[in-house]
């Protein structure tokens, strides 16, 4: 089992709706949970990070964690064709050995 | 502020032959982070530099190092190249050891 999972799709989505990726980690030592948006050829960029349970909302993203069931989301509200990119989900944690661990990424298309 | 700047932007080199990659980040960011990324294994983290030292390691093999220096400035080196090496190399810098922010890379190429 891979320790940070998501589905690498295409998960398309027409313009104007709303996109929900999502990622399941294994470590129940995970502290802090990123979420990095990156375009075909360029480098990641990060969009949010959320470290409590619950929602975090910044713009039109919404980050959702779930310790309990080792699961983080991320939600895109009225989604455009500019956010077509590949969305990748890091989780860090700092018990153990120190470090970020990254999924392979959720490839989202948004159809215009 | 400027962003985490990485030279050269783009390498090819040969089997065998060895490369050094720099990265600058972003001004007061003490921690730096190098990954590489192929399409087969995704983003895989290489090691974290804070204040010069080196505090957390990947799997990768001993070909692989790098350092920082005072000025936050970190380079990676990669010894006796191989094909599986040809990937994207990126730094990223983070100013608490949380939110990372990427360079656009270093794209090596090994015939």
């Amino acid at each position: 089992q891979k320790e940070v999972e998501q589905n690498s799709g295409p998960l398309s989505v027409p313009e104007g709706a709303i996109a929900s990726l999502n990622c399941t980690y294994s470590d129940r030592g995970s502290q802090s949970f990123f979420w990095y948006r990156q375009y075909s050829g360029k480098s990641p960029e990060l969009i949010m990070f959320i470290y409590s349970n619950g929602d975090k909302e910044d713009g039109r993203f919404t980050a959702q964690l779930n310790k309990a069931s080792q699961y983080v989301s991320l939600l895109i509200r009225d989604s455009q064709p500019s956010d077509s990119a590949t969305y990748l989900c890091a989780v860090k944690r700092t018990s153990g050995t120190y470090k970020y661990i990254f999924g392979t990424g959720t490839r989202l298309k948004v159809l215009a | 502020k400027a962003g985490v700047t990485q030279t050269p932007r783009y390498l090819i080199k040969t089997r065998g032959q060895q490369v050094t990659l720099s990265c600058s980040p972003i001004s007061g960011h003490r921690s730096v982070s190098w990954y590489q990324q192929t399409p087969g294994q995704g983003l895989q983290f290489l090691f974290e530099y804070f204040s010069e030292t080196q505090r957390n390691k990947g799997n990768f093999p001993g070909r692989f190092s790098g350092r920082q220096f005072s000025n936050s400035r970190s380079e990676m080196n990669v010894s006796t190249l191989e094909l599986g090496d040809s990937a994207l190399y990126l730094c990223a810098s983070s100013f608490r050891g949380y939110e990372q922010y990427f360079g656009p890379g270093t794209r090596l190429t090994v015939t």
